[in-house]
């Protein structure tokens, strides 16, 4: 099945910066990228995600690149504000028909500091 | 914060007892979803449905049973066998077709065994 490898576990810029995810995926056939965002004590959110027929997704301060032929993508946020300090979770699926079994990175707490 | 849901928010419970999370979602999304969070491990998958009275063992489904009988409900029976039962316990749903795939989580129940 899917490993979904997440880095760093924690990371912590001063605001403004930016800030960069990276995960591994193991299964070639997943083709769905997404990336989660869980504040504190709330429920995750979709934030972005990248199917495998494209390199590259923007969508305003919060990009996503792939490598399909390493096998990892990344999730890269500019200019970062206090709100976006959060966990931060990749994950990887297969989407065909009737099927969507999604696994998850181990997560990436962010903190941005003022 | 509508669209899924999962009762109750805070659950206590004594050791050897079987326990029944509810998760209801009214968006008419066929697949549906139990992750189990832990701190450093982030959401490891527990069982997934696609459809009614369908459902698939996720990476970590022993000592866990769930049920199917409508398509908006999807209930996660903890029993007795699961070695290790605290933890915080998300409940998600999500279309299987289309063009966006995007995972929709519950507020989460956080059970305590004792």
């Amino acid at each position: 099945g899917e490993n979904v490898e997440q880095h760093p576990s924690t990371l912590s810029v001063q605001e403004g910066d930016s800030a960069v995810i990276k995960c591994t995926y193991s299964d070639s056939a997943s083709n769905y990228f997404p990336w989660y965002k869980q504040e504190l004590g709330k429920r995750p959110q979709l934030i972005i995600d990248i199917r495998s027929n494209v390199g590259e997704k923007k969508d305003q301060r919060i990009a996503v690149t792939l490598n399909k032929t390493a096998k990892h993508f990344s999730l890269h946020i500019t200019e970062t504000q206090p709100e976006d300090s959060a966990v931060y979770f990749c994950a990887a699926s297969t989407i065909f028909y009737n099927n969507n079994d999604m696994r998850f990175g181990a997560g990436t707490r962010l903190t941005v500091k003022p | 914060d509508g669209g899924i849901t999962q009762s109750p928010k805070y659950l206590f419970r004594k050791e050897g007892q079987n326990v029944t999370l509810s998760c209801e979602q009214n968006l008419n999304h066929d697949a549906m979803y139990w992750y189990r969070q832990d701190p450093g491990q982030g959401l490891r998958l527990i069982y997934y449905s696609q459809i009614v009275n369908d459902f698939q063992k996720g990476d970590i489904a022993e000592g866990y049973s769930v049920s199917r009988e409508k398509k908006e409900s999807f209930p996660l029976t903890v029993t007795s066998a699961q070695k290790n039962p605290t933890a915080f316990y998300l409940c998600a749903s999500s279309i299987i077709k289309g063009r966006s795939y995007e995972q929709y989580f519950g507020p989460g129940t956080r059970l305590t065994v004792t």
